[in-house]
Order: structure tokens, then sequence, then C-alpha cells
């Protein structure tokens, strides 16, 4: 059974810093794996997605890497502001179903 | 220009009370699921709908239903609410098989009195 973790569980930074996030997952048969990000009371906003024969996924000050034999990907997120605080969550997708095995997320809070 | 709708945002039922939340998509993606979310926890599936044909996780409370009128809707049904349910409902939808990237709604918070 595909186990996601990320650690830590909280962060906090001050403005400008740059953010890594670890995602790690025990199963390193996967599809795909997903980023999102997820607002206080709301829904999941998908960030990035990372397929399994890509090694990174760049939007903006976003950056996605992924080593499969690892089972690790990263998230930077580059020169962090206040709006980037959210909780950020992983999920893999293993291509035998249509399950996303989430990690529980990192709680991100960017001081200004 | 909301893509997957879920509503309502908040809803409130007594414990043993039925309640139903609803989901809609403009997407016309094939596939729609339903995700159960604790605090500070990890989604956790309940079940998705590749189009009609319906899949129950293993693990899913009985009281848990879910119905798929056409591609655009769906609904999660919970016959008797305990106590345990209150959770964030999150609905998300993908084009088509395993693989492809899901969207996902805002959620229902469910509150039980």
């Amino acid at each position: 059974k595909q186990e996601v973790t990320q650690i830590p569980a909280a962060l906090s930074v001050p403005e400008g810093e740059n953010l890594v996030l670890n995602c790690s997952f025990t199963d390193s048969a996967i599809y795909n794996l997903q980023w999102f990000r997820q607002d206080p009371g709301k829904g999941l906003t998908s960030l990035l997605l990372i397929q399994s024969s890509q090694r990174e996924q760049t939007s903006g000050r976003l950056n996605a890497s992924l080593d499969k034999s690892s089972g690790r990907s990263t998230l930077y997120i580059a020169a962090s502001q206040p709006g980037d605080s959210a909780t950020y969550l992983c999920a893999v997708n293993e291509g035998n179903d249509y399950k996303l095995s989430f990690g529980a997320g990192t709680t991100v809070t960017v001081r200004a | 220009d909301a893509m997957v709708i879920q509503n309502p945002r908040y809803q409130v039922t007594q414990f043993g009370k039925p309640v139903t939340l609803s989901c809609s998509q403009t997407l016309n993606h094939n596939v729609m699921y339903w995700y159960q979310q604790k605090s500070s926890q990890a989604p956790k599936l309940l079940f998705h709908y590749y189009d009609k044909d319906f899949n129950n996780e293993a693990d899913t409370p009985d009281n848990f239903q879910s119905r798929r009128p056409n591609t655009s809707f769906c609904f999660l049904d919970i016959r008797s609410p305990g106590l345990g349910d209150a959770a964030m409902y999150l609905c998300a939808t993908s084009r088509d098989g395993s693989g492809q990237p899901q969207h996902f709604g805002d959620g229902t918070r469910l509150s039980i009195l």
C-alpha cells in the first residue's frame, strides 16, 4: 500500500526566503505526482503535475522535482510572499486505478 | 469560471438526519470523485464514477452513498450522519483514465449537531 509522507507538518519563514517542501512515497511505481495548494476552509488547487518520465516541472516561481527511484519529490517556491501561506499537499497516482494517495500536507506561513 | 462547483459551502445537520451534498462540473469530464478530509489530515477517497460506473472504496462506511444522474452532476448522500462524519467533503473530476490531473471544487464543510 502506497504511503505518502510530508515532513515537516508546518513551516514558518520570513518573506523573501525560498521555500523547500518535501514529499516522500514508499512505492516508486507511480504514474505521476501532483502538488496542490489548499487555503483554509477551501478545496485543492492544482499547482504542478509531474509525469513519471519527467524530472521536473516549472510554473512561475514554482519548481517541482521528482526522483522516482528514491521515492521523493520536492516543491521549491522562490522568493516567498505572505500570499504563499497555505497548506501544500502532494499526491501520487499509481496508474492502476484512479486513486490519488495524498500526504497530510505541509502548512506554510510566510511572515511579512 | 468555476469548473467544479460544490453546494452548499457549509452544511449543518443533526445527528442521524440524512444530508445530501452536491457537485457539478462544466469540464465535461468522465470521472468524478468524492473525498473526505478531516482536520489536518490527507483527503481520503470515498468513491468515484467513471461515467456511470460506480466504484466504492473498500473502507467507505455503508451510510455513505452516491448518485450520478448525468455527466455534470454527482451527489453524496449520508444516510445517518454521526459525529465522526463531520469533515470537509471534496468533489473532484478528471478527464478520463488514470494519470489525468484531478480538478477540485471548494468543498463542503459538514458539521453535525
